[in-house]
């Protein structure tokens, strides 16, 4: 009974392709966002998405394109990858509407992380 | 711009040490507060987290967190930590609805 889940876990490539992250959650979250934390442990915000429409699009490259098909889900497509590409994404979900009036703390979930390695 | 910041980005101690691990951040009203750990290899999880109310907050594994408003801080502490915390410590604010800010996180290491 996994929260978030994201397929693959891990995904090993050449520079130059495009490949596709999935993310699914069964919270019944509203919010759901992909994360990059790079080789330091840092964690950045890439995409934020609210019953399907964006809502935060952080500096990234355009070779990115998040996807909402619906609520549970969140893709992340990535184009023609470059080395720098390689890192841990991880894809969270929260309930961001009525959180005061329903006594939610707003926490994020977090999936359990994509290692994606560009060689 | 808004900022959390985490001084301490290495600590090493033994089992049964206490441990404290600072957080700051530079906004201004009313926020919300998390720590999140991240055990090896696995994915980020919610250890506490401040709404409201009480400013001293309980978590799970034993581990609680003080906000003092004035000194913009939410530090982590837990009195005597095991092998087992070894992971990597996140600070996290999030105010209204903006998006939720990381700090660069602290490696804990314990050692038996």
């Amino acid at each position: 009974d996994t929260a978030v889940s994201q397929t693959p876990k891990y995904l090993v490539t050449q520079m130059g392709n495009d490949k596709s992250i999935k993310c699914e959650q069964n919270l019944g979250h509203d919010t759901m966002y992909w994360y990059k934390q790079d080789s330091k442990k840092f964690l950045k915000i890439m995409f934020s998405y609210n019953n399907k429409e964006l809502i935060i699009n952080e500096t990234v490259p355009n070779r990115f394109s998040p996807k909402s098909p619906d609520k549970a889900h969140l893709n992340l497509h990535i184009n023609s990858l470059e080395l720098g590409d390689s890192a841990v994404y991880f894809c969270a979900s929260s309930q961001d509407t009525l959180q005061v009036l329903a006594g939610v703390y707003n926490e994020q979930f977090f999936g359990p992380g994509t290692r994606l390695t560009v060689l | 711009a808004q900022s959390v910041s985490q001084h301490n980005h290495h600590v090493i101690l033994s089992e049964a040490a206490s441990l404290e691990l600072g957080c700051n951040y530079s906004y201004g009203g009313t926020v919300n507060l998390f720590w999140y750990v991240q055990y090896p290899g696995q994915h980020l999880q919610l250890l506490l987290k401040y709404f409201s109310g009480d400013p001293l907050v309980k978590g799970i594994k034993g581990f609680e967190a003080e906000f003092i408003k004035s000194k913009f801080s939410f530090n982590l502490r837990k009195p005597s930590v095991q092998w087992s915390d070894t992971a990597e410590y996140f600070c996290a604010v999030k105010r209204n609805t903006d998006k939720l800010i990381f700090g660069t996180g602290t490696r804990l290491q314990v050692f038996p």
